[in-house]
């Protein structure tokens, strides 16, 4: 089993969607979780950062921690053409490198 | 945040030959990551260099044939060398800066083909 799981995708949604990605994990050490947003030809940015369990938002954005079920989500509201990328998870101990997920291609049709 | 410059953004070499790919940050950074994205999979760690000492590989991955430099806090090298077409990929690098650990940043890539 690898560490972490991630869906592929893709994943098409109208613009104006709400959109639900997610990442399962074995580590149960894992304290710091991450999503990256990478743009086709570009390097990955950091979207939204979490430490342990719980809700933060952003904006559209909304990232989820569970760490009883050792599962994570990203939210997206009223998506836009311009959401259209691929979302990494990722995450990491702490003092250990990030262990990233396989990333899901999400396009949004406007 | 940091903005790191990668190049060459995209080459097409010859199997058997060598690449080097350079990355410049604007700070000074302590850690240095490069990163493997093939197709459809997820970064792959190759090695963490810090300046001064010898870069630390990740399994799989040796010196040989992944030759990493970090001469100061701001630039390193990662050489792909003695290139198959199985090298095709994306390289990546990557910084860590203070505040969250290991938080990473990345440059835009290199893609590198190998005929």
């Amino acid at each position: 089993q690898k560490e972490v799981e991630q869906d592929p995708g893709p994943l098409s949604v109208p613009e104006g969607a709400i959109v639900s990605l997610n990442c399962t994990y074995s580590n149960s050490a894992f304290q710091y979780f991450m999503w990256y947003r990478q743009y086709s030809r570009k390097g990955p940015e950091l979207l939204m950062y979490t430490y342990s369990s719980g809700n933060k938002e952003d904006g559209r954005f909304t990232a989820q921690v569970d760490k009883s079920s050792k599962y994570i989500s990203l939210f997206i509201r009223d998506s836009q053409p311009s959401d259209s990328a691929t979302y990494l998870c990722a995450m990491s101990e702490g003092g250990t490198p990030l262990v990233f997920g396989k990333g899901t291609r999400l396009s949004v049709i406007a | 945040s940091a903005v790191i410059s990668q190049k060459p953004s995209r080459d097409i070499c010859q199997r058997g030959t060598s690449l080097t790919i350079q990355c410049q940050v604007d700070s000074q950074v302590t850690m240095m990551f490069w990163y493997r994205q093939q197709p459809g999979q997820s970064l792959t760690l190759i090695a963490t260099a810090n300046q001064g000492s010898e870069a630390t590989y990740e399994s799989g991955f040796v010196i040989d044939k992944f030759p990493i430099s970090r001469p100061n806090l701001t630039f390193s090298t990662l050489t792909v060398s003695n290139m198959s077409p199985e090298d095709s990929s994306i390289y990546l690098c990557s910084v860590e800066t203070g505040g969250v650990p290991y938080q990473a940043f990345f440059g835009q890539g290199t893609r590198l083909t190998v005929v």
